[in-house]
Order: structure tokens, then C-alpha cells, then sequence
């Protein structure tokens, strides 16, 4: 059974760019998470989707944004790239569905470096 | 959202030796569980608890579910060099937080 998949591994953009980051869950999961992982902040939740819905957002700037496609693979997009977005980006799905608490089994990151 | 308090931050520690570390919050949680993340790589569960006082075993791992739903610890017994890596708590209500990691070095 395939892991969570994340593309692309790495990438250099520079400050102003955008970026899309995409996700393609374990089978049969329909939700997707995705968080920010920086030395000083630790991990950090973006949102959550789950049936092409948002249904959960962390405290993060609009310029952080995501989407859910039917085949609940997800991207995210950041807009505006600022030095301080440098991180891994990590995606997670889970078997969880509303209201229910589930494991979250995570990708291997997009790690995102802004110059 | 608030973040969990983990302790210790690092652990510096001798092959065969066992560890011991936790996490706090002020908040109450349905599950708690436990990653571990090697350089470079996703975190990879290791230990998931559902219930109050539930007390789990993977292997040399062992991690309980504090009674009041506040607090979890993880013990690693008889450590071994590929024990190193960033070990994160992990509580879910709604969504998930996590704690900073405990970073564990195993000198042979």
C-alpha cells in the first residue's frame, strides 16, 4: 500500500514567487492535513480538508491557501513568498472523517527554500 | 493553536540505556500519539492511545495516556544507535497539535 506522496521534494523560489505544493493521500483516506515545519516553530497546522472541504484552518496568513480534488489528492499554494515561509512542508492523511479522531500518517515534505 | 509543552528537548545518552520523556497541555485530548522523524523524512507514528490511563507497547516502546487526558509519556527501554532521531507528542481533539520533539543522540 503506497504512502502519503509529496511533490516536489525540494525547491528554491525566490521572495514574491508563488509555489504549489501537491499530495496525494494514502488510499482510502479522504483527509488530508497539511502542516509547516521550521526549526523555531516546531510543527505548525495549516488546514485540514477533508471532501473537498476545508474543515479546519491554523493560524496562518491568506497567502497560505489549499484545495481538495475529488480523488482527494490536495495542494496547497503560497502566494507572495517571504524569506521567513523557508520550511518543510509536510502533508498527512488519515482514515478520520467528521468528528472522529484518526492517526495521521504524514509524506516525507516538500521542503520549500526562499531566497 | 496552543502547542504541547515536551520534555526534555534533547537527551544525551548512552547505547542501552533507557529514556523517558513527556508531554503536558492544558487542554484535554482524545488521542494522543507519538512520532518519530529521521533527518530529512516525514514523521512516522509509533504508538497511538485512545483511552484515559490506556498504557501501549511497540517493541522497546512504551507509552501511556495520562489519566486526566492532559499528559502522555513515552519510554524507550534498552536503547540502540538507530533509536536517534526527533521524537514529537502528538494530541487530537478537532484537529492535532504537537509538541517541539525531544531530540535523542545514542552514542554507541
Amino acid at each position: 500500500k503506497a504512502g502519503v506522496t509529496q511533490t516536489p521534494r525540494y525547491l528554491i523560489k525566490t521572495r514574491g514567487q508563488q509555489v504549489t505544493l501537491s499530495c496525494s493521500p494514502i488510499s482510502g483516506h479522504r483527509s488530508v492535513s497539511w502542516y509547516q515545519q521550521t526549526p523555531g516553530q516546531g510543527l505548525q497546522f495549516l488546514f485540514e480538508y477533508f471532501s473537498e472541504t476545508q474543515r479546519n484552518k491554523g493560524n496562518f496568513p491568506g497567502r497560505f491557501s489549499g484545495r481538495q480534488f475529488s480523488n482527494s489528492r490536495s495542494e496547497m499554494n503560497v502566494s507572495t513568498l517571504e524569506l521567513g515561509d523557508s520550511a518543510l512542508y509536510l502533508c498527512a492523511s488519515s482514515l478520520r472523517t467528521s468528528g472522529d479522531t484518526g492517526e495521521l500518517f504524514f509524506g516525507e515534505g516538500s521542503r520549500l527554500t526562499v531566497l | 493553536g496552543q502547542q504541547l509543552n515536551q520534555s526534555p528537548q534533547s537527551m544525551f545518552i548512552q547505547e542501552g540505556e533507557d529514556v523517558s520523556m513527556n508531554c503536558t497541555s492544558s487542554s484535554i485530548f482524545n488521542t494522543w500519539l507519538w512520532y518519530k522523524q529521521d533527518p530529512g523524512e516525514g514523521p512516522v507514528l509509533l504508538i497511538a492511545l485512545y483511552k484515559a490511563g490506556e498504557l501501549t507497547s511497540n517493541g522497546r516502546l512504551t507509552a501511556q495516556f495520562g489519566i486526566t487526558r492532559k499528559d502522555s509519556f513515552l519510554n524507550i527501554s534498552a536503547s540502540i544507535p538507530s533509536d536517534v532521531g526527533i521524537y514529537f507528542c502528538a494530541g487530537q481533539s478537532f484537529d492535532m497539535r504537537f509538541g517541539a520533539g525531544t531530540r535523542l543522540t545514542v552514542k554507541p
